[in-house]
C-alpha cells in the first residue's frame, strides 16, 4: 500500500530532551515536507526537501532540524524541545512538490512538551 | 506574500443540501489547485484537484476555478453528516513552488 508512515503517533516529552520524529514513504517520491498544525493557524511548513541531500526552510523552521540522506526517509529533529513546539505534526510527500499530484500526508504525530 | 484565504466558518448546512466552500489566492501565476478534507485529529486527504478554468466534477464534489478572479470553490451536493470536516484549499504558486494551504473552512452537516 502506498503510504507515508510517521512515528510515533503520540509523544509526551520534557523540555530540552532531544527527540526525533521519523517519516518514511514507499512511493519513490522526490519531494517531502514537514508541517505543524495549530488551532487557528492552519498548516505551517517547517522544512521541505526537493531530493536527497537538498533541504530548505519553510515558514517556521526555528527549533527544528531535518536531514534527507536517502529518498524514502525525512526525519524531523527537535534538539531542545520547548513547550511552544507542542503541536500536531504532519509529514507529506509528492512526486513533484505538488505542482500536479498534490501531497500525500502521514497520519500525524501529536507532540506534547511539558 | 503568497496567501490563500478561506472563511473559517463553521458553515452549517442541513443534510441533503449543497455546501459551497470558497477560496481566494494572491498569486495570479498560480497553476494548480487542490481541495483537502480533514477530519478532527486526522491527516488531510486529497479529494479534488483542478488546473483549468471551469468546473470539474467527481461524484458529489465539483471544483470550480476562475483564474481571472483568483477564486476557487468546492461544491458538495447532497451533503451528508459524514461530510462534516474541515476543508483545506491548497494552491501551487509557480512551477517550482510548494503548496500553500489556507487555514480551512469547517463544514457542519446536520441530520
Amino acid at each position: 500500500e502506498a503510504q507515508v508512515t510517521q512515528n510515533p503517533r503520540y509523544l509526551i516529552t520534557v523540555t530540552g530532551k532531544k527527540l526525533t520524529v521519523t517519516c518514511s514513504q514507499n512511493m519513490n517520491h522526490e519531494y517531502m515536507s514537514w508541517y505543524r498544525q495549530d488551532p487557528g493557524l492552519g498548516l505551517r511548513q517547517i522544512y521541505y526537501s526537493m531530493n536527497v541531500e537538498v533541504t530548505d526552510k519553510g515558514d517556521v523552521p526555528e527549533g527544528y532540524k531535518v536531514s534527507r540522506k536517502e529518498k524514502r526517509n525525512f526525519p524531523l529533529i527537535l534538539e531542545s524541545p520547548s513547550p511552544n513546539q507542542t503541536s500536531l505534526y504532519f509529514c507529506a510527500s509528492s512526486l513533484d512538490a505538488g505542482a500536479v499530484y498534490g501531497y500525500t500526508f502521514g497520519s500525524g504525530t501529536r507532540l506534547t512538551v511539558v | 506574500q503568497k496567501e490563500v484565504e478561506q472563511n473559517s466558518g463553521p458553515l452549517s448546512v442541513p443534510e441533503g443540501a449543497i455546501a459551497s466552500l470558497n477560496c481566494t489566492y494572491s498569486d495570479r501565476g498560480s497553476q494548480s489547485f487542490f481541495w483537502y478534507r480533514q477530519y478532527s485529529g486526522k491527516s488531510p486527504e486529497l479529494i479534488m484537484s483542478i488546473y483549468s478554468n471551469g468546473d470539474k466534477e467527481d461524484g458529489r464534489f465539483t471544483a470550480q476555478l476562475n483564474k481571472a478572479s483568483q477564486y476557487v470553490s468546492l461544491l458538495i451536493r447532497d451533503s451528508q453528516p459524514s461530510d462534516s470536516a474541515t476543508y483545506l484549499c491548497a494552491v501551487n504558486m509557480g512551477r517550482y513552488s510548494t503548496l500553500t494551504f489556507g487555514k480551512g473552512t469547517m463544514l457542519l452537516v446536520s441530520p
